[in-house]
């Protein structure tokens, strides 16, 4: 079954802690993005990667890491977590870039808490 | 930066009564998609249109893009309970990238029985 898998799926965390957000697809695509939804912001784009070691970031990139080693995996890396990264994670991928192909396939979301 | 906006931000509608949202954009856009979020759930997509003035339909959902490709619409005909959810547009980001995708807001709709 074509399909993007994060984990962890819930998270509750401290400040300082560092974390990863995994994300892994298995339908070959070149592209990956992550995006964070906030309560009246909607989905706004942390990162993406159009191929294996290229990434570049999006609208808000402040706070977070990537990387792609592999074709399959975009891991999201939040070195120092504060409060206000407090969200709903998502990933997502398509075959080529996002706006080329269309249809961006989701993953069903990390709800990460910083306390 | 580019800017999507969608209107109205909430819509409550009775069962069989009809929808629409609206996206609009800062820039003209070489397309457009729309995703539909269930609650709790992930984003789906629904369409992308890419011809100025196109129109396409998928059973009781029209969509339409404008003839400047700069706004967009999403049409439901005697909307049921499982159209409840959040409706969002998204385009390419200007400047030349087709890399970044840009989200409005979403429409919430909810429906009542």
């Amino acid at each position: 079954e074509a399909q993007v898998t994060q984990n962890p799926r819930y998270l509750i965390t401290v400040t300082g802690k560092k974390l990863t957000v995994t994300c892994s697809q298995n339908m070959n695509h070149e592209y990956m993005s992550w995006y964070r939804q906030d309560p009246g912001l909607g989905l706004r784009q942390i990162y993406y990667s159009m191929n294996v070691e290229v990434t570049d970031k999006g609208d808000v990139p402040e706070g977070y890491k990537v990387s792609r080693k592999e074709k399959r995996n975009f891991p999201l890396i939040l070195e120092s977590p504060s409060p206000n990264q407090t969200s709903l994670y998502f990933c997502a991928s398509s075959f080529s870039g996002a706006a080329n192909t269309g249809e961006l396939f989701f993953g069903e979301g990390s709800r990460l808490t910083v306390l | 930066g580019q800017q999507v906006m969608q209107i109205p931000q909430y819509q409550h509608v009775q069962e069989g009564e009809d929808f629409t949202t609206y996206c609009n954009s800062s820039t003209t856009l070489s397309n457009i998609q729309w995703y539909k979020q269930r609650p709790g759930g992930h984003p789906v997509f629904l369409i992308q249109l890419v011809k100025s003035g196109e129109v396409k339909k998928q059973k009781r959902l029209t969509f339409q893009f404008g003839e400047a490709k700069k706004n967009s619409s999403l049409h439901i005909t005697a909307t049921q309970t499982t159209d409840v959810g959040t409706y969002f547009c998204a385009g390419p980001s200007s400047g030349g990238s087709n890399y970044k995708l840009t989200f409005g807001k979403g429409t919430l709709l909810t429906v009542n029985p």
